[in-house]
């Protein structure tokens, strides 16, 4: 099975506080992941990309994988309301399939 | 650079009518994918494709098909479409580093 899990939430945090998303998935072949970010009503955007074990950091934005847990999860620190949006969790798996979990909705208050 | 196109943006069908959505990417990308994400759900992989000629299934298939027969394109049909089709699809490609570009989006009402 090549599933992803998110918790749907939603998620609300002040402004300026740290946003904790998580992720879990199901098949160990998968190498790769993401983070993509979608505003209402518009197209999925990449935020995070990571391959290995560890933390990788991109502004704001880290992203942390622990293969032997299956888990990933991305911290958005001094979250601003722009932030406010749904994320997706994505694992490839083999010959390039790729899969999404449910999403979690964020909600970033002034 | 106009990256992922898909047409139309807006359908309504009627139960049992048949379409087909387009898909055309400008990148030069070999891997394409068709998705569909229902209201506050995540995108559910229907097929997709690592090059001309090859296409895969993914999560839901039943009651789609698609073709490639060139790098650019990537069609995905309707066949007798049915209310549980009204959804959202979203064209997207990638290169070997796996970021999707995504289309617009296609927003489909079954009636």
């Amino acid at each position: 099975q090549k599933e992803v899990e998110q918790n749907s939430g939603p998620l609300s945090v002040p402004e300026g506080a740290i946003a904790s998303l998580n992720c879990t998935y199901s098949d160990r072949g998968s190498q790769s992941f993401f983070w993509y970010r979608q505003y209402s009503g518009k197209s999925p955007e990449l935020i995070m990309s990571i391959y290995s074990n560890g933390d990788k950091e991109d502004g704001r934005f880290t992203a942390q994988l622990n293969k032997a847990s299956q888990y990933v999860s991305l911290l958005i620190r001094d979250s601003q309301p722009s932030d406010s949006a749904t994320y997706l969790c994505a694992a490839l798996y083999n010959n390039n399939d790729m899969r999404f979990g449910a999403g979690t909705r964020l909600t970033v208050k002034p | 650079n106009a990256g992922v196109t898909q047409t139309p943006k807006f359908r309504i069908l009627k139960i049992g009518q048949s379409m087909t959505l387009q898909c055309a990417q400008d990148m030069n990308h070999n891997y394409m994918y068709w998705y569909r994400q229902d209201p506050g759900m995540g995108l559910k992989l229907i097929y997709y494709s690592v090059g001309a000629g090859i296409t895969d299934k993914g999560e839901v298939p039943n009651g789609y098909n698609v073709s490639r027969s060139t790098t650019e394109d990537f069609p995905l049909r309707l066949e007798l479409a049915a209310p549980s089709q009204t959804s959202v699809y979203f064209c997207a490609s990638t290169s070997l580093t796996g970021e999707l570009f995504f289309g617009e989006g296609s927003r489909l009402t079954v009636l």
